[in-house]
């Protein structure tokens, strides 16, 4: 059974620091492209970014509104994706979600986990 | 930028049957697979059309999935409305660069 489980959410002030995690299990984790989303209070869902998977190249892209801000890595060894998210605004209160599409299924979905930027 | 435009709310019947719109800003919604997700208030968006029209084990077939290349859209009918299919319903396909895209987003009502 495919599982997401995201942590690492909670409150922090503007300009700082948070590392969200997603435990991955039930998929060939190496070989899966990965996305991070998130939904802000009353908001669309909204693309952060994604980590292809390394035997394509390893590489990340990320949306316009957190490109050089947030990063994404991926611990290969322990089934693990992150999200590094640096100079934190108010506008990044969300809650995040990791997926992942893996081809001829219908994709995958963590449960979340809620960042709020507030002083 | 590519986009994905839905109508904000539609409302129908119990019994009726609905269809959502989400149209392709440019390009062709056909050259990449569409998905449709619904969420319920404080859940997960899950998945109900997969690849354009593929059904998840588990969803009710009064859910498919089309794609219309005519008016460059894709379309969410549920046919035979029950109230608890009342939800936000997101369609998602890619851009150009296979960046995610997700549309606005349909609240459908069910009264």
């Amino acid at each position: 059974e495919v599982q997401l489980v995201e942590s690492g959410g909670g409150l922090v002030k503007p300009g700082g620091s948070l590392r969200l995690s997603c435990a991955a299990s039930g998929f060939s984790f190496n070989n899966a492209w990965m996305n991070w989303v998130r939904q802000a209070p009353g908001k669309a869902l909204e693309w952060v970014g994604r980590s292809k998977s390394k035997s394509e190249g390893g590489t990340t892209d990320y949306a316009a509104p957190v490109k050089g801000r947030f990063t994404i890595s991926r611990g290969d060894s322990k089934n693990t994706l992150f999200l590094q998210m640096n100079s934190l605004k108010t506008e990044d209160t969300a809650v995040y979600y990791c997926t992942t599409p893996l081809t001829g299924t219908p994709g995958y979905w963590g449960r979340g986990t809620l960042v709020t930027v507030s002083s | 930028n590519f986009m994905l435009t839905q109508p904000h709310s539609v409302s129908e019947s119990p019994g009726k049957t609905v269809t959502i719109s989400c149209t392709g800003s440019s390009g062709s919604v056909a050259s990449n697979y569409v998905q449709w997700y619904q969420q319920r208030p404080g859940s997960a968006p899950t998945t109900v059309i997969y690849e354009d029209k593929q059904r998840p084990s588990g969803v009710p077939d009064r859910f498919s999935g089309s794609i219309d290349s005519s008016s460059n859209s894709a379309s969410l009918t549920i046919s035979g409305l029950k109230t608890e299919d009342e939800a936000d319903y997101y369609c998602q396909s890619y851009d150009s660069s296979n960046h995610v895209v997700f549309g606005g987003g349909t609240k459908l009502t069910v009264l």
